[in-house]
């Protein structure tokens, strides 16, 4: 069964820096999605994806926060300055065709910022 | 926007009994109602989801039913097995467009005692 891929599966990193997580949704998948779930807490929409460019985004996905599709295959998030607060798992989601066809959700990627 | 409330936050039943969990939510547009479950390290999975236009939809032990009027849905597992044990989360959204956010609920942890 195709799977979204996120890679890695935890990060940590210093508090001020730069990370860029990965994902490789399902090939013919037109929708992405990013969200993020704080231990313990519920599952938050950051944003969508479609067409090349950015169709929705969350009042948590500021200017510290982008999104890019650099090739076709992979869908990356990349939070410049990382705070704290970021700490969270992050998943990525991919769909064929938004609700009509529901969502597939990756593993994960573990932030932890120190 | 929209707000999903779920209930319980933990469940525990005996192996074959039945488990149910309950969501509500406050937009009257929401007409889009998946149930995912997550599993110990990965991801969401969707398991079931309903429509605005039908009122229950079943899938072998599974069953979803939907109370437009009330605004609220509910999750029905029978015969429950220990391998049903994870958290489960509802969500809602408006499936106008591919790219309206879920708004997810909180998470039921659900424990299937043998």
């Amino acid at each position: 069964e195709p799977e979204v891929t996120q890679t890695p599966s935890h990060q940590v990193t210093q508090m001020g820096q730069e990370v860029i997580l990965r994902c490789v949704p399902i090939s013919n998948h037109l929708y992405f999605y990013w969200y993020r779930q704080i231990l313990g807490q519920k599952v938050e929409f950051l944003v969508s994806f479609y067409n090349n460019e950015i169709s929705e985004k969350s009042e948590i996905f500021d200017d510290q926060f982008s999104v890019e599709r650099p090739d076709g295959s992979n869908f990356t998030l990349k939070i410049r300055s990382t705070k704290l607060e970021d700490s969270a798992m992050y998943f990525c989601a991919s769909s064929l065709a938004g609700h009509r066809a529901g969502y597939t959700f990756g593993s994960g990627t573990r932030l932890t910022v120190v | 926007g929209e707000n999903v409330e779920q209930h319980p936050s933990t469940l525990s039943v005996q192996e074959g009994d039945s488990a149910v969990i309950k969501c509500t939510y406050s937009d009257s547009a929401s007409n889009y109602f998946p149930w995912y479950k997550q599993e110990l390290g990965k991801g969401p999975q969707l398991i079931i989801d309903i429509r605005s236009n039908v009122g229950e939809k079943k899938d072998q032990r599974i069953a979803v039913t939907l109370n437009k009027t009330a605004k609220h849905f509910s999750l029905h597992i029978t015969e429950t097995q220990p391998e049903d044990s994870a958290v489960y989360f509802c969500a809602a959204s408006s499936s106008n467009s591919g790219n309206t956010p879920l708004v997810f609920g909180k998470g039921t942890r659900l424990s299937v005692i043998a």
